[in-house]
């Protein structure tokens, strides 16, 4: 089965800094890649997906921008982060056997 | 566009029984129907999912009505670490499909 390894688990980051958010998947090969934010007391929105490496699609324009460097490897940044970034941020893994999410990182942006 | 209705919120006793329905009318032929969970601060959490008939498994059964516009997941002995949103979702097949969620239900589980 699938493992999502997601870091760190929380973080503070004051407005207008960058941002650097990794995820990495263990126990499949070639799997479909999501970024999902939540803010406080709403549902989960999808941000960004990957089918493979490089390719990233987008379904809000935002802040925020996504990477595939590597197969199992799904990177999320910020040139400069502002106040609505604020979030928890889940990244999830698709395989033939279903989805499975990361524990996701809750970012503050004061 | 989650494309899924439930209520917000449902309250269960522990040990009793728990049906959560979900209204998916809209759905066409060869949409799943999937049911995550979310603990507090935790990712979501894969339940069930189905397309015609009823499932089991060892978390839950799923029963999809006949003409597939709705679905209820049943927990059979809810238990307090039952307590969750879960998150009834449809997606069509193929490999670049997403999950889109709404808001889900807020299942509490009375001691």
């Amino acid at each position: 089965s699938q493992t999502i390894h997601q870091w760190p688990a929380t973080l503070v980051q004051p407005v207008g800094s960058p941002l650097s958010l990794e995820c990495t998947v263990e126990g499949t090969s070639n799997p479909n890649l999501y970024w999902y934010r939540q803010a406080a007391g709403r549902g989960l929105q999808l941000l960004f997906y990957s089918v493979g490496i490089g390719q990233i699609s987008s379904e809000v324009p935002q802040n925020l921008s996504a990477s595939r460097p590597q197969d199992r490897q799904f990177i999320l940044s910020s040139k400069k982060l502002l106040l609505s970034d604020s979030g928890f941020y889940l990244c999830a893994s698709r395989d033939n056997y279903g989805y499975t999410f990361g524990s996701g990182t809750r970012l503050t942006v004061v | 566009d989650a494309k899924t209705t439930q209520p917000n919120s449902m309250e269960s006793n522990e040990e009793e029984p728990v049906h959560l329905p979900c209204n998916h009318s809209t759905i066409s032929g060869t949409d799943y129907i999937h049911w995550y969970r979310q603990l507090p601060s935790q990712g979501p959490e894969y339940v069930i999912h189905g397309l015609t008939s009823n499932v089991n498994n060892r978390m839950a059964s799923l029963a999809i009505a006949e003409d597939r516009k709705s679905s209820t997941l049943i927990l059979h002995r809810a238990t307090l670490r039952d307590a969750a949103v879960y998150y009834c979702i449809r997606s069509s097949g193929g490999s670049n499909y997403k999950l889109t969620f709404g808001k889900g239900t807020l299942l509490t589980v009375n001691p």
